[in-house]
């Protein structure tokens, strides 16, 4: 079945490491996004890609890179430089990088730093 | 500023009735899309609905239907004969071309509760 998977599901880290969080997708989309979810907020978006080798910040980039080397791969690395980094990740893929073409969601990873 | 408002942080309802969630926009562009997820306890974003600002009919997909008020810059989310399965948080979302890139502007969210 096509869809997009992340992993791990529940991740702790502790204060001063980077961890890297997978994000992997098979419906051949060439957008892919990651997004920041808190207790009782919406989505914010953390870094996009729309095409291989390629990426942009989003609204709250800092403290986080990724890499786009693969079109089904969209690794998020949370670096120590990210000052509150607990919280719920999710990655999303779509065809195309236009917000009106549905956006695909994976199961999400749930970041705790220890 | 482009903004999406969901005023409602908690919703009741009765199994097999139907239910409303409200969501209020703000965007100064004339093409915009506005986007219903609902996210259950595993965590996953669900896609629910889609409505542009040019459709003339407001969206319908099953028991999601969208309440499309332009004027009022409202697009509620109508969900009819609730299920225990509907039990879940809802956001409305909304396309926003901001800051050099197009992206989905979420709003905080509604958690609805369907009872037996």
């Amino acid at each position: 079945d096509g869809g997009i998977t992340q992993s791990p599901k529940y991740l702790f880290r502790k204060e001063g490491q980077n961890v890297t969080l997978s994000c992997e997708q098979n419906l051949n989309h060439d957008a892919m996004y990651w997004y920041r979810q808190d207790p009782g907020q919406g989505l914010r978006l953390i870094y996009y890609s729309q095409i291989v080798n390629d990426f942009q910040k989003g609204d709250i980039a800092e403290g986080y890179s990724v890499s786009r080397e693969k079109k089904e791969s969209f690794p998020l690395t949370v670096t120590s430089a990210q000052k509150n980094p607990t919280a719920f990740y999710l990655c999303a893929s779509s065809i195309r990088q236009e917000p009106v073409v549905e956006q695909f969601f994976g199961p999400g990873t749930r970041l705790t730093v220890l | 500023a482009q903004k999406i408002t969901q005023t409602q942080p908690g919703m009741f309802v009765q199994e097999k009735e139907a239910v409303t969630l409200d969501c209020t926009y703000d965007t100064s562009d004339p093409s915009y899309g506005l986007f219903w997820y609902k996210q259950p306890s595993s965590g996953e974003m669900i896609f629910l609905i889609y409505q542009g600002s040019y459709d003339q009919q407001n969206a319908t997909e099953g028991r999601y239907s969208l309440n499309f008020q332009k004027a009022r810059k409202s697009a509620n989310l109508v969900i009819s004969a609730s299920q225990l399965g509907d039990s879940a948080m809802y956001f409305c979302a909304m396309r926003a071309f901001s800051g050099g890139y197009n992206k989905l502007i979420f709003g905080a969210g509604t958690r609805l509760a369907v009872h037996p």
